[in-house]
């Protein structure tokens, strides 16, 4: 099975930073990378997909890096809206997926 | 728009089946292009995906819930299903179906379902 992990699994900003987040998977699957913003109570937001590609409605201060093993998420600007838990999620295949364990972004 | 609802009881006892309906509109189950899955979350914790069907019927589920997992797909009524057997209170979570293209993510999703499982 394909391990996802993200780092770090809390991280605390404030309005106006620059954030990064990381998911790194225990094996490569490409450039087949999501990222998913999650408010409480609601269903997950699609952001990025394959990678970088930034799905259509999301604001571009949203942005995604990274093949392999290793990828990123960066919010290049926090804006109150984006404090909220952040998962990757790898789709390599057509057998399985798998979700990173969740970072949740929190006000400084 | 497409729209994904699930339904299904909230309460199942141990050792019990959970089953949830997820219904779809706006769109046709038929398409060959999506894929239709169920993802839960345990309160306070990460998602976990639990398995997927294709239109055809084939299936893909998670490898630690594979032995009680069945989903199965209604053509005719635009539905697909998910039954977890032998139920404990660590399968008590919210359920959410959703959609993803072939090689793609979740880009739509229901609202989810809180199942509890307790006596």
């Amino acid at each position: 099975d394909i391990q996802m992990t993200q780092s770090p699994s809390t991280l605390s900003a404030s309005v106006g930073d620059r954030v990064t987040i990381t998911c790194r998977a225990s094996q490569s699957i490409s450039r087949w990378l999501a990222w998913y913003q999650q408010i409480p109570g609601k269903a997950p937001k699609l952001l990025i997909y394959k990678a970088s590609s930034l799905e259509s409605g999301v604001p571009s201060r949203f942005s995604g890096s990274g093949s392999g093993t290793e990828f990123t998420l960066t919010i290049s600007s926090l804006q109150p809206d984006d404090f909220a838990t952040y998962y990757c999620q790898q789709y390599n295949g057509y057998s399985t997926w798998t979700f990173g364990q969740g970072t949740k972004v929190e006000i400084k | 728009q497409l729209q994904l609802q699930e339904s299904g009881p909230g309460l199942v006892k141990p050792s019990e089946t959970l089953s949830l309906t997820c219904t779809v509109s706006g769109g046709s189950i038929s398409s060959s292009s999506y894929y239709w899955g169920w993802i839960r979350q345990p309160p306070g914790k990460g998602l976990e995906w639990i398995g997927s069907i294709y239109f055809s019927g084939s299936t893909y589920y998670t490898p630690s819930l594979k032995s009680r997992v069945i989903i199965s797909v209604d053509t005719s009524k635009n539905q697909f299903s998910l039954n977890l057997s032998s139920v404990t209170a660590a399968d008590t979570a919210v359920y959410y179906c959703a959609r993803n293209n072939v090689v793609g993510p979740y880009d739509y999703w229901g609202q989810g379902t809180l199942v509890t499982v307790s006596s």
